[in-house]
């Protein structure tokens, strides 16, 4: 298994570019999950989807933010317009939910830099 | 809120036993997990504790007591290779809410 899928792996763009961040999950997995990782906030939940449905968004910090999961293979974490407080490293993981402990896989991350 | 408490940073020897706590938020949880990660690369589940008591893997064991909203990483004859960023995570319902506290920097010393 290639485990989970992200890119582009780096980003930079200037500040009110949009920026779109794409997640491959595991393959049978049927939840998705997006982090947003900085030294002062540390590992924050975006948002998670089971079987492609958004379940939880509260952690989205503003509307310029938005997450879509088309199908169960795909999901887009977009930035518009983006800015400099939005730097940070962008995980995806996923999990098959079922009874009991469900770890969370993770990609490598996308470093996003917004100048 | 759902907010995880965890020291920021640890130091130890070679071959030594370390312990890094954590307490949580009671509201909603439903288990506590540990993961690790190595210079920003990706976090790599540890263990899960759902039931109170000790969980053991190897080198690592970790704790659960709900009465008191706490648990431990216990990682025993640290090696070099052990530095690295440890991370409890409360799970908040069934359906996955997984959230993470700030990590403790394990650094391991010859």
């Amino acid at each position: 298994d290639a485990g989970v899928i992200q890119s582009p792996r780096h980003e930079v763009t200037e500040m009110g570019q949009e920026v779109t961040l794409r997640c491959k999950p595991i393959s049978g997995h049927n939840s998705l999950f997006w982090y947003r990782q900085t030294m002062m906030r540390g590992l924050e939940l975006l948002i998670y989807f089971n079987n492609n449905v958004p379940i939880d968004d509260s952690g989205m910090p503003e509307d310029r933010f938005s997450a879509k999961m088309p199908n169960a293979s795909f999901s887009t974490l977009k930035i518009q317009p983006s800015e400099p407080r939005d730097s940070a490293v962008y995980f995806c993981a996923s999990t098959l939910l079922g009874e009991g402990n469900s770890p969370l896989h993770f990609g490598n991350g996308t470093r996003l830099t917004v100048t | 809120g759902q907010s995880l408490e965890q020291p920021s940073e640890v130091t130890a020897v070679e071959g030594a036993i370390v312990q890094i706590n954590c307490t949580y938020q009671t509201s909603g949880f439903y288990g506590l997990s540990w993961y690790q990660q190595h210079d920003g690369g990706a976090p790599t589940f540890l263990s899960y504790n759902a039931l109170d008591g000790l969980e053991e893997t190897g080198r690592f064991s970790s704790f659960l007591s709900r009465s008191d909203s706490y648990g431990y990483l216990l990682l025993q004859e640290l090696q070099m290779k052990d530095s690295a960023s440890y991370f409890c995570a409360a799970l908040y319902n069934q359906g996955g809410k997984l959230i993470f506290g700030q990590g403790t920097e394990l650094s391991v010393k010859p």
